[in-house]
């Protein structure tokens, strides 16, 4: 079975501090995802990324950074926390080809207060 | 600009099957449907997907009309841990597409 993990179930930050959030996917997926997932807004796409050292924009980018340094590894990153970004962050990976069977973490529940 | 159409909510007797429908009608020749599940407090579920033969999978079939501006995803025996909400999305079948998630269908299964 595939396995995504993501590094907290539930996290507390102040506004302006630098949040990382990580995921490792166990499948060597070739493809990574971060989405956030807010009432009323469904989920949207943050960034993605290809292959290793790789990174593209989603619908949603502003705000984060992302870097995946290895394939397993793919992390999230709030340079200066905000109110706005409370949300649920959600880590997907997907195997390379054309068909989009993406697996998902747990999601971590982010709080800024 | 939504290119799914879901109605919000449905509800479904434990044990019937509960018949999710889904409306797509400016999908093009290259899009695929998939279909994915989110249970409450966890992520996304892939579920089956097809291009415009009927799909079956130990989860779920998946049928799509000739003209393919629809689709019904049936779980053919609902358990109450099918209560969750499903998405119907469509996408180019390319390696660099990504899934754009609506507001899908909340399903309710009652004993």
């Amino acid at each position: 079975d595939v396995k995504v993990t993501q590094s907290s179930r539930y996290l507390v930050k102040r506004t302006g501090e630098k949040v990382f959030l990580e995921c490792v996917q166990d499948m060597d997926h070739e493809n990574m995802f971060w989405y956030r997932q807010d009432p009323g807004l469904g989920l949207r796409l943050i960034y993605f990324s290809y292959d290793v050292k790789m990174k593209e924009k989603g619908d949603i980018p502003e705000g984060y950074s992302v870097s995946r340094e290895k394939k397993e590894r793919f992390s999230l990153i709030l340079e200066s926390a905000s109110t706005n970004q409370t949300s649920m962050y959600l880590c997907a990976s997907r195997p390379g080809g054309g068909t989009d069977t993406q697996y998902f973490g747990p999601g971590t529940r982010l709080t800024v207060l | 600009d939504a290119k799914t159409t879901q109605p919000p909510s449905m509800d479904c007797a434990e044990g019937r099957a509960a018949n999710l429908p889904c409306n797509h009608s400016t999908i093009s020749g290259n899009e695929y449907v998939y279909w994915y599940r989110q249970i409450h407090s966890q992520g996304p579920q892939y579920i089956i997907h097809g291009l415009k033969n009927n799909e079956t999978n130990e989860m779920a079939s998946l049928i799509i009309t000739e003209d393919r501006k629809s689709s019904t995803l049936i779980l053919p025996h609902a358990t109450l841990r099918d209560t969750a909400v499903y998405y119907c999305i469509v996408r180019p079948n390319s390696g660099y597409s990504t899934l754009t998630f609506g507001k899908g269908t909340m399903l309710l299964v009652s004993p």
